[in-house]
């Protein structure tokens, strides 16, 4: 079952660049998408999130942009920091489950 | 800010035996999730539960997992006999409205270790 795929397993980035983090997806029924940040030992914490029927969704540093015709999705983190440094989940919503990706873990260089 | 606490952090249970895994959501949730995820693989939606019951499960709650909000404040994921693959980190999450127009928010998580 590969529904959320998250194809990059790591990514580094420089301090005050920019982190791209990327998602595909097969279901067609996702209502809505969402991102989620995970620290070491410490639950999922939400991030942002983006509507199918909406192709972007900004909140401070962090932009999440859909292309539904590609089933594609990615988070823009402007600038890095250090504090971002963390595995980041990509999510489909369709019902009350959230269906996830294995993740993502960014590392941000100072 | 309110959170998710999960209880305990690490469980270690014989296989075959019972174990109840706590959660206090946040208080004005009304939705309450469990999912799990084995080492190194995806984290899994496992139940879905919504004003006393049952909302949606997947195929791994079989008839060895129950959920029950006992009170006002607790919500638990039993297994009744564990299994070595069992083994896995545990989360709960709750939310104040049904997805996917509210986030679900995540505890901890309880590791989960069976002998």
């Amino acid at each position: 079952d590969q529904q959320v795929k998250q194809n990059s397993p790591s990514l580094s980035v420089q301090e005050g660049r920019i982190s791209i983090l990327n998602c595909d997806y097969t279901n067609s029924m996702f209502d809505y998408f969402l991102w989620y940040k995970k620290y070491p030992a410490e639950g999922p914490t939400f991030l942002i999130s983006i509507s199918s029927i909406k192709d972007k969704n900004e909140d401070g540093r962090f932009t999440v942009f859909l292309n539904k015709s590609a089933k594609h999705l990615s988070l823009h983190i402007v600038p890095s920091q250090p504090g971002d440094s963390a595995v980041y989940f990509c999510a489909g919503a369709g019902s009350y489950q959230l269906t996830f990706g294995k993740g993502t873990k960014l590392s941000v260089i100072p | 800010e309110p959170e998710v606490t999960q209880t305990p952090s690490h469980q270690v249970t014989q296989m075959g035996q019972e174990v109840i895994l706590r959660c206090v959501p946040i208080s004005n949730h009304l939705y309450f999730y469990w999912y799990r995820q084995i080492l190194g693989q995806k984290v899994e939606f496992l139940v879905s539960f919504y004003n006393n019951e049952i909302s949606e499960k997947s195929e791994i709650f079989d008839d060895q997992f129950s959920v029950e909000r006992p009170d006002g404040s607790n919500f638990t994921l039993k297994i009744r006999s564990t299994k070595l693959e069992d083994s896995a980190m545990y989360f709960c999450a709750s939310s104040e409205g049904r997805q996917p127009n509210q986030p679900q928010h995540f505890g901890d998580g309880t590791r989960l270790s069976i002998l």
